[in-house]
């Protein structure tokens, strides 16, 4: 089946201005994951969902930043009032469920450059 | 504090030799250990999977070593080819249920004709 999808592939914007990422999981994942890797840098967890459970926001580094998953499927990563240290590549991936025991398939991420 | 400390940061090898790249971890309590590949552009893509009691997993031409007592794992490429060039990230999960799963820095690998 399809894998995980992420759009757009890459984004431009100017600083200030708001982005909305999108993730489409592979169906029937439950547990959902955003990531941020800046250039060099490992991944950075940002928040993940597990079904119909509130979201382990633990990883967003401000309060620009916001996601929601709507359905139980697509998620919607928002970054607010942009910066230049926002630009990363922003990867999702999903899992089965949540936990460390199932892998999790990553989309081919979201590259964010803040002008 | 859980970490993951992966080493070379990058590696330059010539096409058909073998490496070894390390990986050596503090999480605690342990659960699993997983070896990523990243190509460039891409998304991580899972090669291995170890748990307590394995130590040893392989992958076609990838073998993965695993020392709980030391918390120090390995990936080993044999006859590496030009399309191993790539990222390789290890990655350790703690048995706390739920999710909890930590992250290296990756080993760029580079393989040369």
């Amino acid at each position: 089946g399809a894998g995980v999808s992420q759009s757009p592939s890459n984004k431009v914007t100017e600083k200030g201005k708001d982005v909305e990422l999108r993730c489409d999981p592979i169906s029937g994942h439950t547990a959902l994951y955003w990531y941020r890797q800046s250039l060099g840098q490992g991944l950075e967890f940002l928040i993940y969902f597990q079904g119909n459970s509130a979201p382990d926001k633990s990883g967003l580094p401000s309060d620009r930043f916001s996601a929601e998953r709507t359905g139980g499927s697509v998620s919607t990563l928002t970054i607010q009032r942009t910066q230049q240290e926002d630009s990363a590549v922003y990867l999702c991936a999903s899992s089965r469920i949540a936990g460390g025991s199932y892998e999790q398939y990553f989309g081919p991420g979201t590259r964010l450059t803040v002008t | 504090k859980n970490q993951v400390e992966q080493s070379p940061q990058s590696l330059i090898i010539l096409e058909g030799k073998n490496c070894t790249l390390q990986c050596n971890y503090t999480v605690s309590p342990f659960s699993n250990l997983r070896w990523y590949k990243q190509d460039t552009g891409r998304g991580p893509v899972s090669l291995t999977i170890m748990t307590f009691s394995e130590n040893t997993k392989s992958n076609g031409r990838y073998t993965a070593t695993l020392d709980a007592d030391t918390k120090q794992s390995s990936l080993h490429i044999t006859a590496s080819q030009l399309s191993d060039s790539a990222s390789y990230i290890c990655v350790v999960s703690e048995n706390t249920g739920g999710f909890k799963t930590i992250f290296g820095a990756g080993t760029r690998l580079f393989v040369k004709a």
